[in-house]
């Protein structure tokens, strides 16, 4: 029974290019968390899936940050025109119910911006 | 604003000793108060868990401990190990958005042969 997985695990991006973070839940998990970590601080909720539905995106930057989470396939979290300050950790966590019990956090994926 | 605040930011300590790792909280009203582990390059992992109405809650070496009327949580380690090296983060749900975890910055403790 195969944890969350994140892929890839590094990503290196030029600014202005495109990032795309995948996020497969445990087995038996629908509800998809994704929260991003800067350096030197706490983790911050960015964002709250469902199967083809987003419940939560308060915590995600107004403009360039997408996340989907379709009926087939992984979780994706898509930044766009990356910036310097884009570089942090992004750990996607996964729930069977959506009151955030049981989650279980992935390894995240480390986005450096060069 | 909900806060959550942890001391000391970083502490070394010799194998075998124990340590105490402090949470002070303004997040109100809150469901659950929870204690992570990080290792350098990992997710967090679930040590503890407990509800405000909840005193203490014990995982292996590990002890938390809640006094929901300060707002205060500590986390006690005993007989530390070389593998307890990591971050230790104190994370708060919120009653209204029990699924948005509140993360403080976590303690950093290195221990030492």
């Amino acid at each position: 029974n195969a944890g969350v997985m994140q892929n890839p695990r590094h990503l290196v991006r030029r600014r202005g290019q495109e990032a795309r973070l995948r996020c497969s839940p445990m087995k038996g998990h629908s509800h998809v968390y994704w929260y991003r970590q800067l350096p030197e601080e706490g983790l911050k909720f960015m964002v709250y899936l469902q199967k083809e539905n987003i419940i939560d995106e308060s915590g995600m930057p107004k403009e360039r940050f997408s996340a989907e989470f379709p009926k087939e396939g992984p979780s994706i979290l898509r930044i766009q025109q990356v910036v310097r300050g884009d570089s942090a950790a992004y750990f996607c966590a996964s729930s069977p119910l959506g009151s955030g019990d049981g989650y279980t956090f992935g390894s995240g994926t480390r986005l450096t911006v060069v | 604003k909900n806060q959550v605040e942890q001391s000391p930011q970083s502490l070394i300590i010799l194998e075998g000793k124990n340590c105490t790792l402090q949470c002070n909280y303004t997040v109100s009203p809150f469901s659950n108060l929870r204690w992570y582990k990080q290792d350098t390059g990992r997710g967090p992992v679930s040590l503890t868990i407990m509800t405000f109405s909840e005193n203490t809650k014990s995982n292996r070496r590990y002890t938390a401990t809640l006094d929901a009327d300060t707002k205060q949580s500590s986390l006690h380690i005993t007989a530390s190990q070389l593998s307890d090296s990591a971050s230790y983060i104190c994370v708060v749900s919120p009653s209204q958005t029990t699924y948005k975890y509140i993360f403080g910055t976590g303690t950093r403790l290195k221990v030492l042969a």
